[in-house]
């Protein structure tokens, strides 16, 4: 079946260390996309990559840093710069213009 | 730049009522339409969307008209079920802060609360 995996769904760190999130797609999508979601909050964009070896910086990529060195794979790292790094992460790809994004189930990072 | 306004909630509704939620965008250009649903602990699942102006989309008993002349797109459906429990975001395509890439905005997420 074809879709985007995210591991692992539950993922503890204490603080000052960095962590890294993994999102891989099977579908053949040019476009990936990393989001954070607060409790009772919509989602806001953090990196996202429209080709291979090139990505941009969303709205709050401050402490954050990505690569996306092939198609299938866009990791998410949390530095220990990140000031509030406990949030519940979403990983996205698309086919470029089409516009539909579908979603992976999520990574919920707590940082102790 | 591109904006979504959604009713944020919670809508609590009883089973078998009426669901609207609103949804209304900031856009320039023509952008396509989406409605998103995230039940708890999980990512997002497209629900349904629409690409032009007068479009509806429709999935699982919800629809949503593209209105371009009032600049909607509301979530209607007949009668909900307790399953249908969830927070639900409304987006639109369009260009990307940065790299002017294209992308989607989204709207807060309304949760909805269906009681039996």
């Amino acid at each position: 079946d074809g879709g985007i995996t995210q591991s692992p769904k539950y993922l503890f760190r204490k603080e000052g260390q960095n962590v890294t999130l993994s999102c891989e797609q099977n579908l053949n999508h040019d476009a990936m996309y990393w989001y954070r979601q607060d409790p009772g909050q919509g989602l806001r964009l953090i990196y996202y990559s429209q080709i291979v070896n090139d990505f941009q910086k969303g709205d709050i990529a401050e402490g954050y840093s990505v690569s996306r060195e092939k198609k299938e794979s866009f990791p998410l790292t949390v530095t220990s710069a990140q000031k509030n790094p406990t949030a519940f992460y979403l990983c996205a790809s698309s086919a470029g213009r089409t516009g539909t994004q579908y979603f992976g189930p999520g990574t919920r990072l707590t940082v102790l | 730049g591109d904006s979504v306004t959604q009713m944020e909630g919670p809508v609590t509704l009883s089973e078998e009522a009426f669901l609207t939620i609103n949804c209304t965008y900031t856009a320039t250009g023509y952008p396509s339409l989406f409605w998103y649903v995230q039940y708890p602990g999980e990512g997002l699942q497209l629900l349904l969307k629409a690409t032009k102006a007068d479009d509806k989309g429709s999935n699982k008993g919800f629809e949503a008209t593209y209105r371009k002349e009032t600049t909607s797109f509301h979530l209607e459906k007949g009668s909900v079920q307790v399953s249908d429990s969830a927070v639900y975001f409304c987006a639109l395509s369009g260009k990307l802060t940065g790299g002017g890439a294209d992308g989607l905005t989204f709207g807060k997420g309304t949760h909805l609360i269906i009681q039996p």
